[in-house]
């Protein structure tokens, strides 16, 4: 079956403009996580949506991300004013949502390379 | 809170040997452990999970872990490399215990080269 997917691939951008990364999860799961991997690093968490609220977004770096789940399947990560910082590959996962609290698979998707110059 | 230690960037192995990548965990409660493997250009695989149940966990490629919590460790072990396994390898903790979050906590990573 389809993993998960996100597009673009790769998104170069100037800084201060706007940009949007879109996820589409494994059909039927329920929960979907944004990840931020700076180059040489580990992924860092960002947002977690379970349906279509932010069950924890607390790894959003400051109010210009913001992510929505409108129905509870695609996911947009929308970041405004964008900043050279903001650089890396944005991972997106999802997960089915019925294993045990913290012992979910995440199945991760290939990721969008942002690159703002 | 959750935190995993990856004690080694680098690791450089030949064909045919054995493969240890090293992983300290600190948590407050009984953690959820996985080990993800990253290809270049590629999504992150799971390779195993340790949640709880029997500490000598398998995964896939011939890669297993052993969670010793008296050690805090969860090292990554595979008995004869191979070249594909060539990739860059994160030890993740879960922080899913008791609350409204399942994110995972990953380490640095390690870069596994094999040598022919």
């Amino acid at each position: 079956g389809a993993g998960v997917s996100q597009t673009p691939s790769n998104k170069v951008t100037e800084k201060g403009k706007y940009v949007e990364l879109r996820c589409d999860p494994i059909s039927g799961h329920t929960a979907l996580y944004w990840y931020r991997q700076s180059l040489g690093q580990g992924p860092e968490f960002l947002i977690y949506f379970q349906g279509t609220g932010a069950a924890d977004d607390s790894g959003l770096p400051n109010d210009r991300f913001f992510a929505v789940r409108p129905e509870g399947s695609v996911s947009t990560l929308k970041i405004q004013r964008t900043e050279r910082g903001d650089s890396a590959v944005y991972l997106c996962a999802s997960s089915p949502g019925s294993e045990r609290e913290g012992e979910e698979t995440q199945y991760f998707g290939p990721g969008t390379r942002l690159l703002v110059l | 809170a959750q935190s995993v230690t990856q004690l080694d960037s680098h690791v450089s192995v030949s064909e045919g040997t054995p493969v240890l990548l090293r992983c300290n965990y600190s948590s407050s409660y009984s953690p959820s452990l996985f080990w993800y493997v990253q290809h270049p250009n590629k999504g992150l695989q799971l390779l195993l999970k340790y949640t709880s149940a029997a500490t000598l966990v398998k995964g896939i490629n011939g890669f297993e872990a052993e969670f010793k919590k008296s050690e805090t460790s969860f090292h990554l072990t595979k008995p004869s490399a191979h070249m594909s396994d060539a990739a860059e390898y994160f030890c993740v903790v879960s922080d899913g215990h008791g609350g409204a979050t399942n994110k995972l906590i990953f380490g640095t990573g390690t870069l596994l080269a094999v040598q022919p």
